[in-house]
């Protein structure tokens, strides 16, 4: 099975900063999607930024881009201009880009808590 | 269009009792997947209905199970609970469950077993 490891518990970041959340994955598959999740205080989950495995060129959502190293299966996410809003778990997740009969899940990270201090 | 709805969101029980969570997803989404989240252990994926159909399973006691109806909600079930199945439970919902599509989370219903 594929795991998705995140290896910082807690980050914090300065406000109008630039912080890097790391994430790495462990799989045999060449074909998947990766994908950064925000579950801000007492709301909901959300998609913040994806990435494909066999597009070479990283990702990019306004503040929020990514370092993509299929090689070193490595997928960071990058938040620059770190606002206070910005602050919440940040959840890496992993993808096959292969659906069989059973589907296709996503596998999480533990998360990454993001402080963002004025 | 509304988004993924849970209920209840909050929800207090003893141990050996049993709970069912409910999930709407977004409207024309067919695919409901569960997760149970806790602190230092992320999201665990615990099924994913499609189309009424259990389509995956993570790997969790049969005393979670779950299902999904004709319009696509769902509910899970947790029987003989445990102090351990106190989580966070999300569902997220998607159009087929696959690839690059995005899942769309539900607020949650916390459980706290006592």
């Amino acid at each position: 099975a594929q795991t998705v490891t995140q290896s910082q518990p807690e980050m914090s970041v300065q406000e109008a900063e630039t912080v890097t959340l790391s994430c790495t994955y462990d799989t045999s598959e060449s074909d998947y999607y990766l994908f950064w999740y925000k579950q801000p205080p007492s709301r909901q989950m959300i998609l913040v930024i994806r990435q494909e495995a066999y597009k070479q060129q990283n990702a990019t959502e306004n503040r929020f881009s990514v370092n993509f190293q299929k090689a070193a299966k490595s997928f960071s996410l990058k938040i620059s201009d770190s606002q206070l809003g910005d602050a919440a778990m940040y959840f890496c997740a992993y993808r096959s880009a292969f659906f069989g009969y059973t589907g296709n899940q996503f596998y999480f990270g533990t998360g990454t808590s993001l402080t963002v201090i004025p | 269009k509304a988004g993924v709805t849970q209920t209840p969101r909050y929800l207090i029980k003893t141990r050996g009792q049993q709970v069912t969570l409910s999930c709407s997803p977004i409207s024309g989404h067919r695919s409901v997947s569960w997760y149970q989240q806790t602190p230092g252990q992320g999201l665990q994926f615990l099924f994913e209905y499609f189309s009424e159909t259990q389509r995956n399973k993570g790997n969790f006691p049969g005393r979670f199970s779950g299902r999904q109806f004709s319009n696509s909600r769902s509910e899970m079930n947790v029987s003989t609970l445990e102090l351990g199945d106190s989580a966070l439970y999300l569902c997220a919902s998607s159009l087929s469950g696959q690839g690059r599509e995005t899942q769309y989370f539900g607020p949650g219903t916390r459980l706290l077993v006592l």
